[in-house]
């Protein structure tokens, strides 16, 4: 299974809602991953996750809060965001490995922000 | 810092050859990835360099050289299929752990 799943597929949301964005993957990969993508820009790095630990944060704002229960599933919480924060939101896994370590990213949730 | 430079857009013809440039400035490298993403899609994984030289996968090749900080991505026998964009990404470690770093994106056009 080479399949990382994200939940929901889209996502409308008004400033004061609070939601949340699921990934999953069972390829046992310790590291997983949250990125931005805006339209026609690369994926932006937001959060990364090593052995369900918090490693990187990309001084991202606070209305985003990452959580990785186990080392299966990754989440992120969305809270009073703004329209700007309106793009795909992509979640990837990968070993940690001197080898290749190539990622595996999910589809993705296209989030709107009204 | 972290600079990793692409071609923002590229046209080629179908059956055709295609080489997309990626140059990049990181003071931790540990990788060199391509992937492809269709629009609308998921990116997916292409090929990946960590020693100098080429590395060959079917109609896809990728090429680096460390000392220069240069890459590119050898595309043969185009096919419309291959519109897209591709996006290099550094795996880097300066942070202590690993984190890939994309570079701009280049969006290749196949004409027929």
């Amino acid at each position: 299974d080479t399949e990382v799943t994200q939940t929901p597929k889209h996502l409308v949301m008004g400033m004061t809602n609070k939601k949340s964005l699921k990934c999953e993957q069972h390829m046992g990969h310790r590291a997983m991953y949250w990125y931005k993508q805006k339209a026609k820009k690369p994926p932006e790095l937001m959060f990364v996750y090593s052995y369900e630990k918090l490693s990187i944060n990309e001084s991202v704002p606070s209305r985003f809060s990452p959580e990785c229960p186990n080392s299966s599933l990754l989440n992120l919480h969305l809270h009073a965001l703004q329209p700007e924060d309106s793009a795909l939101y992509l979640c990837a896994s990968s070993v940690i490995s001197q080898g290749a370590g190539e990622q595996y990213f999910g589809p993705g949730t296209r989030l709107t922000v009204t | 810092g972290q600079n990793i430079d692409q071609p923002t857009e590229m046209t080629a013809t179908e059956g055709a050859i295609v080489q997309i440039n990626c140059t990049y400035q990181t003071s931790g490298f540990n990788g060199l990835f391509w992937y492809q993403q269709h629009a609308g899609e998921a990116p997916t994984f292409l090929s990946y360099n960590v020693l100098d030289g080429l590395e060959e996968k079917g109609r896809f090749s990728s090429f680096l050289s460390r000392s220069k900080g240069y890459s590119y991505l050898l595309l043969k026998e185009l096919q419309m299929k291959d519109s897209a964009s591709y996006l290099c990404a550094v795996r880097d470690t300066t942070s202590g752990t690993y984190k890939y770093i994309f570079g701009t994106g280049t969006r290749l056009k196949v004409l027929a």
